[in-house]
């Protein structure tokens, strides 16, 4: 099956730790996406990436890190510095060829708690 | 000029009435209108798309209407039904730029 796998779907984590959600696509897209979202809210992107070993800041990137060493491949980590990451995280993919529809297709989403 | 407004922010329709959610854009560099779905604690799924090149798509129930000249677009839900409650997004897309609305939480009443 083709698509895009987000893991664990539920994480919690204590206050002070670092953690990483781990994003999978097997669509052979060229761009990788991050989004944050909260109750009843709209999507805040957080980071993209366009191709491999580069990536750029979204509007809420401050606390997050990410890295793409592998095409198929955008792990998000949430670090101690970012203060409510309590949320709803969805990772995202697209083509980015010329001429073709930038449809954006999401994955499931993971559910981050901070107790 | 990378925004894309989206009203109304919520909506609650009875079973088998008609679901109106507008949006507008400013910039003219977007060439690609999409429209997601929602359910709570799923991903967004792409429901239906239109180019600026047609007025109207029309899939199933869902009809998408676009109004280049005024940048705005429009999705309108035929007979709609309690298991299309859910939030609706729409998003542009131009190039490497795509943005999404703010959402519409839409409630079909039984």
């Amino acid at each position: 099956d083709g698509g895009i796998t987000q893991s664990p779907k539920y994480l919690f984590r204590k206050e002070g730790q670092n953690v990483t959600l781990s994003c999978e696509q097997n669509l052979n897209h060229d761009a990788m996406y991050w989004y944050r979202q909260d109750p009843g809210q709209g999507l805040r992107l957080i980071y993209y990436s366009q191709i491999v070993n580069d990536f750029q800041k979204g509007d809420i990137a401050e606390g997050y890190s990410v890295s793409r060493e592998k095409k198929e491949s955008f792990p998000l980590t949430v670090t101690s510095a970012q203060k409510n990451p309590t949320a709803f995280y969805l990772c995202a993919s697209s083509i980015l060829t010329s001429g073709r529809e930038n449809t954006q297709y999401f994955g499931p989403g993971t559910r981050l708690t901070v107790l | 000029q990378q925004q894309v407004k989206q009203s109304p922010q919520s909506l609650i329709v009875q079973k088998g009435g008609i679901s109106i959610i507008n949006c507008a854009y400013e910039n003219t560099a977007f060439d690609y209108f999409p429209w997601y779905q929602q359910f709570p604690g799923k991903g967004p799924a792409l429901l239906i798309a239109i180019r600026p090149d047609v007025s109207e798509k029309k899939e199933g129930r869902f009809t998408i209407s676009f109004n280049k000249s005024a940048k705005q677009f429009s999705l309108h839900i035929m007979d709609s039904q309690p298991g299309d409650s859910a939030t609706y997004f729409c998003a542009a897309s131009g190039g490497q730029n795509f943005v999404f609305g703010p959402g519409t939480r839409l409630s079909v009443l039984p």
